[in-house]
This record gives C-alpha cells, sequence and structure tokens, in this order.
C-alpha cells in the first residue's frame, strides 16, 4: 500500500513553454503533497507544500507564479513549470505523507525535466 | 542550527562490510525516525521507520535510535554493490512535519 504515482518520468520541452507534472496518491487519499526539486548529487529541495482545496504554501526563494501548483481532489495534485528555461531543468519528486506513521512518506518516481 | 544533520560523504566500502551511517537532530520533541534509500534519478523509497528509542532489524538493515543523545544510525550488514544509492533519514513528530537530512552517498566496490 501507499503509493505515489508521479507522470510523466520524463520530459524535454522547448524554451518558454509549460509543462504539467501528475502526482496521484493511488490507495490513500492525501491532503497535503509536497513537491521536491533534486539537482545532480544534491538533496532533496522542498519547493511548496500543496494542500487540498487550498492555495499551496512555497518555501522562500521559489517563485509561485513560475511553479503553479494544484490539488484539486484527495488523490491528485500538479505541478505546472510555466516559462521555462533551461535552469529549470532537474529532478522534480513529490510525496504525499499516508497517514500512518510505518508509512512515513511516500515519494513518486520523480520527473526528470530538460528545458533545451 | 539544522533540524537534521547528515554527513554527505561519499562512502565508498568494499563489499561485505559493515556500513554505519548516522543523523544528528536538534529537537528532542521528535519520535518518528525513517530512513529512505533513492537510487540514482529515481524517487526515495522507504527502508526502515522507527519510533522513539531503540533498535529494529529488518534482514541486513538495523536502525537505530538514541534520544538521549539525539542520534539515528542506519547500519548495513554484509553490504551488496546492490546496496549502492543515496541514503536519507527523515525525522519528526506527530502530524506531517518530517525534516529530511542532505543524505550520504554509498558505494559498495565489487
Amino acid at each position: 500500500g501507499a503509493v505515489v504515482s508521479q507522470h510523466p518520468s520524463r520530459v524535454i520541452c522547448k524554451s518558454g513553454t509549460s509543462v504539467k507534472i501528475e502526482c496521484r496518491s493511488l490507495d490513500f487519499q492525501a491532503t497535503t503533497m509536497f513537491w521536491y526539486r533534486q539537482f545532480p548529487k544534491q538533496s532533496l529541495m522542498l519547493m511548496a507544500t500543496s494542500n487540498e482545496g487550498s492555495k499551496a504554501t512555497y518555501e522562500q526563494g521559489v517563485e509561485k507564479d513560475k511553479f503553479l501548483i494544484n490539488h484539486a481532489s484527495l488523490t491528485l495534485s500538479t505541478l505546472t513549470v510555466t516559462s521555462a528555461h533551461p535552469e529549470d531543468s532537474s529532478f522534480y519528486i513529490c510525496s504525499a505523507y499516508t497517514g500512518a506513521h510505518i508509512y512515513g512518506y511516500t515519494f513518486g518516481s520523480g520527473t526528470r525535466l530538460t528545458v533545451v | 542550527q539544522k533540524e537534521v544533520e547528515q554527513d554527505p560523504g561519499p562512502l565508498s566500502v568494499p563489499e561485505g562490510a559493515i556500513v554505519s551511517l548516522n543523523c544528528t537532530y536538534s529537537n528532542s520533541a521528535f519520535q518518528y525516525f525513517m530512513w529512505y534509500r533513492q537510487y540514482s534519478r529515481k524517487g526515495p523509497e522507504l527502508l526502515m521507520y522507527t519510533y522513539s528509542s531503540g533498535n529494529k532489524e529488518d534482514g541486513r538493515f538495523t536502525a537505530q535510535v538514541d534520544k538521549s543523545s539525539k542520534y539515528i544510525s542506519l547500519f548495513i550488514r554484509d553490504s551488496q554493490p546492490s546496496d549502492s544509492a543515496t541514503y536519507l533519514c527523515a525525522i519528526g513528530s506527530t502530524g506531517n512535519q518530517f525534516y529530511f537530512g542532505t543524505g550520504t552517498s554509498l558505494t559498495v566496490i565489487p
């Protein structure tokens, strides 16, 4: 149990376009999901906390107009990278707290975004 | 002071060695402790979960929590090349506020 599905796993887009990444909790309801960014050989950096039915909470230094987060249901959160630029190329990972400590945070498999 | 500190390594050991990975934390109220393993270009996966102090064993893996020292460890016995990955600790209290360590990169050499 406690599976988070993230799509797409890899995406290449042109500079200036927008990319949407989906994060779904498959067998549990997640009122809160988290979006991370990870550069090569670095740890996870929390970008924002996504709350179902309300606005996301962004970490300091993260542009909320560039990284649009929508958490429309208890099982789906989306991250849209708007007007992507090469410096947005990174590994994006979502996670959700399952509500059961034995499972803790469950992570998606990540999305490798390359902006050319 | 960071909530959680973890030595980033990298750590390189020969196959069969015992590996010790560690994290320290600052808030004595923390009582949930997790270890995640992340292979390259993959999302982290939960490896071990412990609550409060003590040891927990799962196969070749042992998680240890010392709340008096605010120190947690993950031991890997008989390490295998397939254990090569980045290991992250996550520590928190009730609810869903957890803090992650920076991760320790481990390479097990055949």
